[in-house]
């Protein structure tokens, strides 16, 4: 079992949409959660961390569910820039300081 | 932006010859990181270092090796270039339990 899967897409969605990922990890110990977008060619830039209690920044909101050992990120009224890869990032547990990558989902958002 | 550059940019390279990247950040950064991205792959650790001189393997060490003698360097060096290593290169930096940011990419080519 990979250590963070992703569901590689692609997501085809209108803008305007609300669209959903998610993202599981196997390591419970894991401390520190986040999601990267990644434009092609480009380098990962950082999109939020992720907290326990849920976050949001604008239209993005991430969630942690502890107990089933997933992340979520919902983004709401989807516009064309969003368009890119998405990509979760699990770190820490076990006395690690090593981010583990998982290998991104693929969101095209249409006119 | 996080401080962190990548020289060269872009690189082409005959089989068999010698490939030195450089990885700089201007913020004191702790962790340092080297990744390869290939389509298909995701995001593949290569190497890291936890401090001045101290370096461990990634996930795909073979035919890599790095060195750090200064907090804010972080060399890649491939002994002998292979087809098989074109690729993008990624460097990131980080805290313990922070985000990574990341450096622009190398694009490599080898011939």
């Amino acid at each position: 079992r990979k250590e963070v899967e992703q569901d590689p897409g692609p997501f085809n969605v209108p803008e305007g949409a609300t669209v959903a990922f998610n993202c599981t990890y196997s390591n419970s110990a894991s401390q520190s959660f986040f999601w990267y977008r990644q434009d092609c060619r480009k380098e990962p830039k950082l999109l939020m961390s992720v907290y326990s209690s849920g976050n949001e920044d604008g239209r993005f909101t991430a969630q942690l569910n502890r107990a089933s050992q997933y992340i979520s990120l919902l983004i709401r009224d989807s516009k064309l820039s969003d368009s890119a890869t998405y990509l979760c990032v699990v770190k820490g547990g076990g006395g690690s300081y090593i981010p583990t990558f998982g290998r991104g989902t693929s969101l095209i958002v249409h006119p | 932006d996080a401080g962190i550059t990548q020289s060269p940019r872009h690189k082409v390279t005959e089989t068999g010859t010698p490939v030195t990247l450089r990885c700089h950040q201007t913020e004191n950064h702790r962790y340092m990181y080297w990744y390869r991205q290939d389509p298909g792959h995701g995001l593949r650790l290569i190497h890291y270092s936890y401090g001045v001189k101290d370096t461990d393997k990634g996930e795909v060490s073979d035919g890599y090796s790095v060195s750090r003698s200064k907090t804010e360097d972080f060399l890649l060096t491939l002994e002998s270039a292979t087809s098989s290593q074109t690729s993008v290169y990624f460097c990131a930096i980080s805290g313990d339990y922070n985000e990574q940011f990341f450096g622009p990419g190398t694009r490599l080519t080898v011939l």
